[in-house]
């Protein structure tokens, strides 16, 4: 159980252009979803929280017209990287939980963008 | 917001022995603390965790002890195996917010 899929797992993009990577929970019903950025040998940091039906909520310093999230559904979670820069290439990761606090998140396998 | 402190950053051992790694917080409202392997390129892999309720809690060659008082908690391995070789994360989650803030992360190596 508790399964999280992630897609693509790479992408290529020219300097402009725009990314949309999804994430889903296959096997539970997410209340909550979150992204994350990744980049190399550091850690996991928070970008926005997702939650089905509302808006999302980003963390200071990230900006929301760059990076677009939808929660459409109790296991979908889509974010967009619009106008994308050399700068946005990274590791994106979502997560999803329930919504019992201090529940588990579970991690999707991450989408490696590259922006050329 | 919560700050949370890892260490080492880096852990070489010899198969067999054990590992430990620590972490502080500095949020005392913290209630559920999660330990996550990650191989390089990969996921995020839940190992163990601990709730603030509980202060030691254990699951085959793994561990986790946590000290409220002290606002900190550690993961410990036993009998390490070099496929314990990763990188290794903390996180807190206050539950106010319901969401999770990272260490910085060990590098675990096991060598034969």
């Amino acid at each position: 159980g508790a399964v999280v899929s992630q897609h693509p797992s790479r992408v290529i993009c020219k300097s402009g252009t725009s990314v949309k990577i999804e994430c889903r929970s296959l096997d539970f019903q997410a209340t909550t979803m979150f992204w994350y950025r990744q980049f190399p040998k550091q850690s996991l940091m928070l970008m926005a929280t997702s939650n089905e039906g509302s808006k999302a909520t980003y963390e200071q310093g990230v900006e929301k017209d760059k990076f677009l999230i939808n929660h459409a559904s109790l296991t979908l979670s889509t974010l967009t990287v619009t106008s994308a820069h050399p700068e946005d290439s990274s590791f994106y990761i979502c997560s999803a939980k329930t919504d019992r606090i201090g529940s588990a998140q579970y991690f999707g396998p991450g989408t490696r963008l590259t922006v050329t | 917001g919560e700050n949370v402190e890892q260490h080492p950053s880096t852990l070489s051992v010899q198969e067999g022995d054990s590992a430990v790694i620590k972490c502080t917080y500095s949020d005392s409202a913290s209630n559920y603390f999660p330990w996550y392997k990650q191989e390089l390129g990969k996921r995020p892999q839940l190992i163990i965790d601990i709730r603030s309720n509980v202060g030691e809690k254990k699951d085959q060659r793994i561990a986790v002890t946590l000290n409220k008082t002290a606002k900190h908690f550690s993961l410990h391995i036993t009998e390490t195996q070099p496929e314990d070789s990763a990188v290794y994360f903390c996180a807190v989650d206050t539950g106010t917010a319901s969401k999770l803030t990272f260490g910085t992360g060990t590098r675990l190596q096991v060598t034969l």
